[in-house]
């Protein structure tokens, strides 16, 4: 399996603060990488795709680069409503793998 | 619009087997490309990938669960069953469904896909308890 490793495992910022969540691949994905925002008790919302796509409907201030083996999903400017949990996820291999998630939360 | 919707039951007794249902509409599983996989995330815990069926009935598991998981599908009906047998409390878990999404790159002729899931079910909530 591909581990999936990312950094921090929680992070407390405030709104209009400037964040980046790290994703490292235990080996090189190219950029088969996904970014999912999950809010609790709701289901996974992609984000970010094929590393640095940004889904349909997803604001710009959500931004991912990286290729290879490091990653980063970036906000630009915290709004109230992205406060959530956040995957990054492998798709090089069949055997999809996500990270163990990164929880933003309230300054 | 693409929509999926998860169904089974809400508790199991520890060794049972446990069939889930992911009901869908908005596309088609016949359809070139199309998947559809099943993850699950424990109470407070990460995202587990668990398996996925494509249109064309190739299956892929999670290694660490291969051989307690099954994956069908049933076209005329819009649905896929996961089956995961001899249940066990650390098995208690949302159980979601959601659609395999494509997006090409490259030159024509030469082109390659990235894959994401980018449709889900709300989940159910599976409890594995005596």
């Amino acid at each position: 399996d591909i581990q999936m490793t990312q950094s921090p495992s929680s992070l407390s910022a405030s709104v209009g603060d400037r964040v980046t969540i790290t994703c490292r691949a235990s080996q090189s994905i190219s950029s088969y990488l996904n970014w999912y925002q999950q809010k609790p008790g709701k289901a996974p919302k992609l984000l970010i795709y094929a590393a640095s796509s940004l889904q349909s409907g997803v604001p710009s201030r959500f931004s991912g680069s990286g290729s290879g083996t490091d990653f980063t999903l970036t906000i630009s400017s915290l709004q109230p409503e992205d406060f959530a949990t956040y995957y990054c996820q492998q798709s090089y291999s069949t055997s999809v793998t996500f990270g163990q998630g990164t929880k933003l939360e309230i300054k | 619009q693409i929509t999926l919707k998860e169904s089974g039951p809400t508790l199991v007794k520890p060794t049972q087997t446990l069939t889930l249902t992911c009901t869908f509409s908005g596309f088609s599983l016949s359809t070139s490309g199309v998947g559809v996989g099943w993850i699950r995330q424990p109470p407070g815990k990460a995202l587990e990938w668990l398996a996925l069926i494509y249109w064309n009935d190739d299956k892929r598991y999670s290694p660490s669960l291969k051989s307690r998981l099954t994956i069908t599908k049933d076209t005329s009906k819009n649905q896929v069953v996961l089956t995961m047998t001899n249940m066990d409390p650390v098995d208690t878990a949302t159980y979601y469904c959601a659609h395999r999404g494509i997006a090409a790159a490259g030159p024509a002729g030469s082109e390659y896909y990235y894959y994401y899931m980018d449709v889900w079910g709300k989940g159910t909530t599976v409890t594995v308890s005596s």
